[in-house]
């Protein structure tokens, strides 16, 4: 089983629509990394949380640490947020710095 | 800043064929990452190094090397290329071990191996 699991793995919306993208996980962790992979292929972090929630613009990132559980909102969705999602996890404890990620999810927002 | 560089960004091999991805950063970041990309999953880890002379392997090692002889430049090296190697590679940056920093990604690399 994946230590990061992701869901749904492809979604379509309509613009304006609110959005919304899971990550679940099972280590424990120091923070949570949400990713964006736009068609072109470059990677870029959108948040980094460890608790609580964070905004950004139309974005807004949550995570309850009891349960596992993230979520990535996209409120007013546009054409322009059509990408690959990618929760991962810094793992607790871990002395690499690196991250676990989950399998992305490909959102496609239609005009 | 131009962050994390890496070249080239499409590459054609032949089966047996050899080559280095060459990754560099101008953040004084000394952690660096290498990861692969295959169709419908995530990111795997191939090598990681925490500072200058310092390298391990990570998940996916296998037919890969690395070195890290300063800060900035981190290159993988593949010497006998093989069909399954065929995948996209980033390699990131951050700041600290701890994974609670912004991991930077260069452009990614496009590699197919025929």
């Amino acid at each position: 089983k994946n230590e990061v699991e992701q869901s749904p793995q492809n979604l379509t919306a309509q613009e304006e629509e609110f959005i919304t993208i899971n990550c679940s996980y099972s280590v424990g962790i120091s923070a949570l990394h949400w990713l964006q992979q736009h068609p072109g292929g470059g990677i870029v972090s959108l948040f980094m949380l460890s608790s609580g929630k964070k905004k950004h613009g139309r974005l807004i990132a949550t995570i309850n640490i009891q349960e596992k559980h993230s979520s990535l909102h996209i409120t007013a969705s546009h054409p322009s947020d059509s990408a690959v999602y990618i929760c991962a996890v810094s793992k607790y404890g871990g002395s690499q710095g690196n991250l676990i990620f989950g399998k992305g999810t490909k959102l496609s927002v239609k005009p | 800043n131009a962050g994390v560089t890496q070249t080239p960004k499409f590459r054609i091999l032949k089966i047996g064929q050899s080559m280095t991805l060459q990754c560099t950063q101008d953040m004084n970041h000394n952690y660096m990452y290498w990861y692969r990309q295959d169709p419908g999953m995530g990111l795997k880890l191939i090598y990681y190094s925490v500072g200058a002379g310092i390298t391990d392997k990570g998940e996916v090692p296998n037919g890969y090397n690395v070195s890290r002889s300063t800060t900035e430049d981190f290159p993988l090296r593949l010497e006998l290329a093989a069909p399954s190697q065929t995948s996209v590679y980033f390699c990131a940056s951050t700041l600290n071990f701890l994974g609670t920093d912004t991991q930077y990604f260069g452009p990614g690399t496009r590699l197919t191996v025929l």
